[in-house]
């Protein structure tokens, strides 16, 4: 099983700052990367496909990038909305698998 | 895009329960379908895959043997029946669709639902 680990476990950050966050997979996993957005009480949101595609309606605020085991998603400049938890998920090999999280918070 | 789940609710170790979930807004018989989870305070969890000719199903390791995923086509309906059902089996369920990019599915999860809490508890 590949396992993600997603760093830092939480990000505190004023608006307007920019927000690297990192995941890192147990083998290579090519570019089959996924990152989601989760805020309390919604189900999460697809942001990033295939380590650095932007899905459908996703601001340019968001960008990727990443390739074999290290993994970013950066968030150029930080808005309001942003504040939420964000995971990575691997489709390369089964079982599928999630991050453990990060959560940018409002500093 | 809609995806409906249903059947959650609260039930003892070693009981039963039968999720649905209703699709609606996009041809359903094409696409494999999914079920991911979240225990409560918790990270994602990834349940269950089935493709969209119900030939190819997958699951996590905790899940199988227990968990059996299905699909209606003629109803645009998923399912998952869970048995022998833990308390670590707590959590909220999550029906959501896997996308085609460059036409072939890709193992994301681009459409989900509301979600259905499931219990587990004496």
């Amino acid at each position: 099983e590949i396992v993600l680990t997603q760093s830092p476990v939480t990000l505190s950050l004023s608006p307007g700052k920019r927000a690297t966050l990192s995941c890192r997979a147990s083998q290579s996993i090519s570019i089959f990367l996924a990152w989601y957005q989760q805020k309390p009480g919604q189900a999460p949101r697809l942001l990033i496909y295939d380590a650095s595609n932007r899905a459908t309606d996703i601001p340019a605020r968001f960008s990727a990038s990443g390739s074999g085991t290290d993994f970013t998603l950066t968030i150029s400049s930080v808005e309001p909305e942003d504040f939420a938890v964000y995971y990575c998920q691997q489709r390369a090999s089964w079982p599928l698998t999630f991050g453990g999280g990060t959560k940018v918070e409002i500093k | 895009v809609q995806l409906v789940e249903s059947g959650g609710g609260l039930v003892k170790p070693g009981g039963s329960l039968r999720l649905s979930c209703v699709a609606s807004g996009f041809t359903f018989s094409r696409y494999s379908m999914n079920w991911v989870r979240q225990a409560p305070g918790k990270g994602l969890e990834w349940v269950s895959s089935l493709s969209s000719d119900s030939v190819y199903a997958d699951y996590a390791g905790s899940m199988k043997g227990r968990f059996t995923i299905s699909r209606d086509n003629a109803k645009n309906s998923l399912y998952l029946q869970m048995d022998s059902l833990r308390a670590e089996d707590t959590a909220v369920y999550y029906c959501a669709r896997a996308p085609y990019y460059y036409d072939s599915v890709h193992y994301y999860f681009d459409y989900w639902g509301q979600g259905a809490l499931v219990t587990v508890s004496s």
